[in-house]
């Protein structure tokens, strides 16, 4: 089975603080994402990439960044963290771009900024 | 907007119950799949539908995947508390370069 290990399922953060999320898959998937998730509003987009040095923007890329050094491990970097970045962010990963497989995810990293 | 929409957002029953729960569009989308996601976790994927009208089956959940490939239903028999979560459907819009879109959700709370 596929593995996408986020690195903490708990984060407290203050205001203006860099912060690193990680995520690390163990099956060779080319296709990694970036979600967050908020009450009412479902599951965000952030970032996702195809390939390794690749990214691409989603649907609220603002305030975000991503690094794709290495296959296996996708970071989201939060260049200065603000409260309303507070949220659950999923992590995931997919073998191919058409869902058939579907994504696996993370366990998510809640994250509160202060 | 969302471009799809689950309902009910929120479902409390009791044990035994049958239930259904609904994910609509007026896109079409060449595959969708639901997932089922507990609390303090990441969503789990149950099942994926590609074919109009295609009704797949896991154990006491069914799926159907619209005929226009527009909406889908998952129908739990003889609900258990194992069942409570949240069901999210996810679809890949069909035409061109697409991004895959969620759902809000279903809360579901079964009682014993």
């Amino acid at each position: 089975d596929v593995k996408v290990t986020q690195s903490s399922r708990y984060l407290v953060k203050r205001t203006g603080e860099k912060v690193f999320l990680e995520c690390v898959q163990d099956m060779d998937h080319e296709n990694m994402f970036w979600y967050r998730q908020d009450p009412g509003l479902g599951l965000r987009l952030i970032y996702f990439s195809y390939d390794v040095k690749m990214k691409e923007k989603g649907d609220i890329p603002e305030g975000y960044s991503v690094s794709r050094e290495k296959k296996e491990r996708f970071s989201l970097i939060l260049e200065s963290a603000s409260t309303n970045q507070t949220s659950m962010y999923l992590c995931a990963s997919s073998t191919d771009t058409t869902l058939f497989h579907g994504y696996t995810f993370g366990s998510g990293t809640r994250l509160t900024v202060v | 907007t969302q471009l799809l929409e689950q309902s009910p957002q929120f479902l409390s029953i009791q044990e035994g119950e049958n239930l259904t729960v609904y994910c609509n569009s007026s896109s079409v989308f060449s595959s969708l799949q639901w997932y089922r996601q507990e609390p303090g976790e990441g969503p789990v994927l149950l099942v994926t539908v590609v074919t109009g009208g295609e009704v797949k089956k896991l154990k006491r959940l069914t799926f159907q995947f619209g005929d226009a490939r527009k909406d889908s239903s998952l129908h739990i028999t003889a609900a258990q508390p194992g069942d409570t979560g949240l069901y999210l459907c996810a679809g890949l819009p069909s035409g061109g370069y697409q991004k895959v879109t969620f759902g809000i959700g279903t809360k579901l709370q079964v009682i014993p």
